[in-house]
């Protein structure tokens, strides 16, 4: 069974950093690029970064470019996103989701999410 | 960046009875490959987003028969044959051919 588990949000002041974590599990990790999705309380479904099956190849919106950084370790089954210089609006539950087949931006399985709240 | 509206952004339906999602984008989502990454999510309330149909009308695995997708370039649609109760939530639909990927605002499904 593909299972996705997050972990690493928290309550965070302006300015602050969190590393988010995803762990994956019963499929080949490396074989299929990945992303993060957030969505802001109430609020619907944000796109934020991909990468590909080696790590090799990034995206990022707009809104988190030059402050997140994408990686992941496919020795450890394992997705990263590290957030700098959070903001308020940078408040929202984290989602790590797969990719149903590589390059195409159909996300086959989800995560439960992680939260992060950004306050001082 | 592609804008993806939806309409209604909430639909009330009778139990039994079909529903109908449209979704629109402002640019063809034709990819460079052929094929056109128009997906539909399914998200519960207090649970993740699902995927119900991915490329316009493949259904995922898993999904019930009674969920539909149909569409080309910038206008797509989802329908549901005949609510069920487990059917109430928000869908989405999501464009996965130029990024930054987008999502539609969301429709709220409830039963009347």
């Amino acid at each position: 069974e593909v299972q996705l588990l997050e972990s690493g949000g928290g309550l965070v002041q302006p300015g602050g950093s969190l590393r988010l974590s995803c762990a994956a599990s019963g499929f080949i990790f490396s074989s299929y690029d990945m992303n993060w999705v957030r969505q802001a309380p109430g609020r619907g479904l944000e796109w934020v970064s991909r990468i590909s099956g080696s790590g090799n190849t990034t995206y990022y919106a707009d809104s988190v470019k030059g402050r997140f950084t994408i990686a992941r370790d496919n020795s450890k089954n394992t997705l990263y996103l590290q957030v700098n210089s959070l903001r308020a609006d940078d408040t929202a539950l984290y989602y790590c989701a797969k990719d149903r087949t590589p390059g195409a931006g159909n996300f086959d399985c989800w995560g439960q999410g992680t939260l992060v709240t950004v306050s001082s | 960046d592609i804008v993806m509206t939806q309409t209604p952004l909430s639909s009330p339906v009778t139990l039994g009875q079909p529903a109908s999602i449209s979704c629109r984008s402002s640019q063809n989502l034709v990819h460079s490959d052929g094929n056109t990454y128009l997906s539909w999510l399914q998200q519960r309330p207090g649970q993740p987003p699902r995927l119900l149909i991915y490329k316009i009308s493949n259904r995922f695995s898993g999904v019930p028969d009674r969920f539909s997708g149909s569409g080309a370039g910038t206008d797509f649609t989802l329908k549901i044959s005949r609510v069920e109760a487990e059917d109430v939530g928000v869908y989405y639909c999501m464009q996965g051919t130029q990024f930054p990927y987008t999502f539609g605002q969301g429709t709220k499904l409830v039963i009347k």
